[in-house]
């Protein structure tokens, strides 16, 4: 079965920092680039990063550039987002999806994601 | 950066209802848009890429068409499993966009 677990999320005060993870499984990770995407509390969805499948090409939406770092390890299968300074606004379910750049060219595989809360 | 302005922001609708949501983005791009579905506390799913083209696995009253800069799409015959909030999400050149989201409600 194709899918992606996210994990590491968590209270953390503004100015801290916290590691999310995504395992992957069922497909060739080192194939596919990969990508976070975030949702505030009621909000919409947001894009936070993306990583190729190399590792390669990486890119940062405004809001986490500087900020937010991506990376990934494709012998271990999992991607991996480093967030430093945290902010409140970036309290957010943080998603890591599969982004399929060929055929679909969309986000076809979404993991059940991960809350990131930053509160004092 | 192309913007992506999605409307409504709410539908409210009956079963068997014709349903239809709309994405207009601010410049033409590639037909690289797609939709998801996302129920509360659930992941978006994947319903329809390129514009057009079905996910397998998706009910084929779901549909999804392109003119210009104005996609849209559609759900023939609204069934209980569709109340939902649907988003477009556009790919043009490393940048990843998606609209503000169309929540589908019961009338």
């Amino acid at each position: 079965e194709v899918q992606l677990v996210e994990s590491g999320g968590g209270l953390v005060q503004p100015g801290g920092s916290l590691r999310l993870s995504c395992a992957a499984s069922g497909f060739s990770f080192s194939s596919y680039t990969m990508t976070w995407v975030r949702q505030a509390p009621g909000k919409g969805l947001e894009w936070v990063s993306h990583i190729s499948s190399s590792g390669a090409a990486i890119f940062y939406a405004d809001s986490v550039k500087g900020r937010f770092t991506i990376s990934r390890d494709n012998d271990k299968d999992s991607l991996y987002l480093q967030m430093n300074s945290l902010r409140d606004e970036d309290t957010a379910v943080y998603y890591c999806a599969r982004w399929e750049g060929v055929v679909v060219v969309a986000f076809d595989i979404w993991g059940q994601g991960t809350m990131v809360t930053v509160s004092s | 950066d192309i913007q992506m302005t999605q409307s409504p922001s709410t539908l409210s609708a009956s079963i068997g209802d014709k349903v239809t949501i709309t994405c207009r983005a601010s410049q033409s791009f590639s037909s690289w848009l797609a939709w998801y579905q996302q129920k509360p506390g659930n992941a978006p799913k994947l319903l329809i890429y390129r514009a057009s083209s079905l996910e397998s696995g998706v009910p084929s009253r779901f549909s999804g068409s392109a003119s210009g800069t104005e996609f849209t799409l559609t759900i023939s015959s609204l069934q209980p499993d569709d109340f939902a909030t649907y988003y477009c999400q556009l790919y043009n050149t490393n940048t990843w966009t998606f609209g503000q989201g169309t929540k589908v409600d019961l009338k």
